[in-house]
């Protein structure tokens, strides 16, 4: 057990480009969600997959940001034409089966600076 | 829409002594979990400690434990002998129960919590 891994930890942009984060869950871990954490704010949920269906989307996410979890296993969370309102630490966490007794397990985050 | 409340900023305890973190959430649903996830600086939000709110029996982890009083709808955490490295935030967390299946973790704005020498 390796825990959920992401990458990059930390990325800087230009406001305009476009950037792709990637989160490798626990093996075997059928659930992956997505958070949004903002300075001195706790974690706000974006969006979740059990394998490689999306089941649900946040308001939160507008039409510049597209997830994917192409084969069940890692997923890709994409923002297009990022703007300073981005700026945030992207959480991934991973839970075995969505059962409600299974706990998520959260990354480390990649943190996301416009500038 | 369920919301979790933790109305105590930042807070601050010496070193071995019991300081108490409080939450209260709002729901209309009676099937649900409530957790305390521990996040250290810079580093992965871990969890802490769980309530299941059909269990009326306070759950206990080591020196965590929690006061959960459904009808008040009020989830607080109990840290005894704290030691240094209990300084993070600490978030509380709400989570459905959909018939045995999970939806997402609503999360609270956290406390910072500083363990002084």
């Amino acid at each position: 057990d390796t825990g959920v891994s992401q990458n990059p930890r930390h990325k800087i942009t230009k406001r305009g480009q476009n950037v792709t984060f990637r989160c490798d869950p626990i093996s075997e871990h059928n659930r992956l969600y997505w958070y949004r954490q903002t300075l001195g704010q706790g974690p706000e949920f974006l969006t979740y997959f059990q394998n490689e269906a999306q089941l649900e989307k946040s308001r939160l996410l507008s039409d510049r940001f597209s997830a994917e979890r192409p084969k069940g296993s890692f997923s890709t969370l994409e923002i297009q034409r990022t703007e300073q309102g981005d700026s945030a630490m992207y959480l991934c966490a991973s839970s075995l089966d969505g059962q409600v007794n299974q706990p998520q397990h959260f990354g480390d985050g990649t943190r996301l600076s416009i500038l | 829409a369920q919301t979790v409340t933790q109305s105590q900023p930042e807070m601050s305890v010496q070193e071995a002594e019991t300081v108490t973190l409080s939450c209260t959430y709002d729901t209309s649903e009676s099937n649900y979990y409530l957790f305390w996830y521990k996040q250290p600086p810079s580093r992965q939000m871990i969890l802490v400690i769980r309530q299941e709110a059909y269990k009326q029996q306070n759950a206990t982890e080591n020196r965590f434990s929690v006061n959960f009083q459904k009808a008040a709808k009020s989830f607080s955490l109990k840290i005894s002998d704290s030691q240094l490295g209990d300084t993070a935030m600490y978030f509380c967390a709400f989570l459905m129960n959909y018939g045995g299946s999970q939806g997402n973790l609503i999360f609270g704005k956290g406390t910072k919590l500083s363990v002084k020498p």
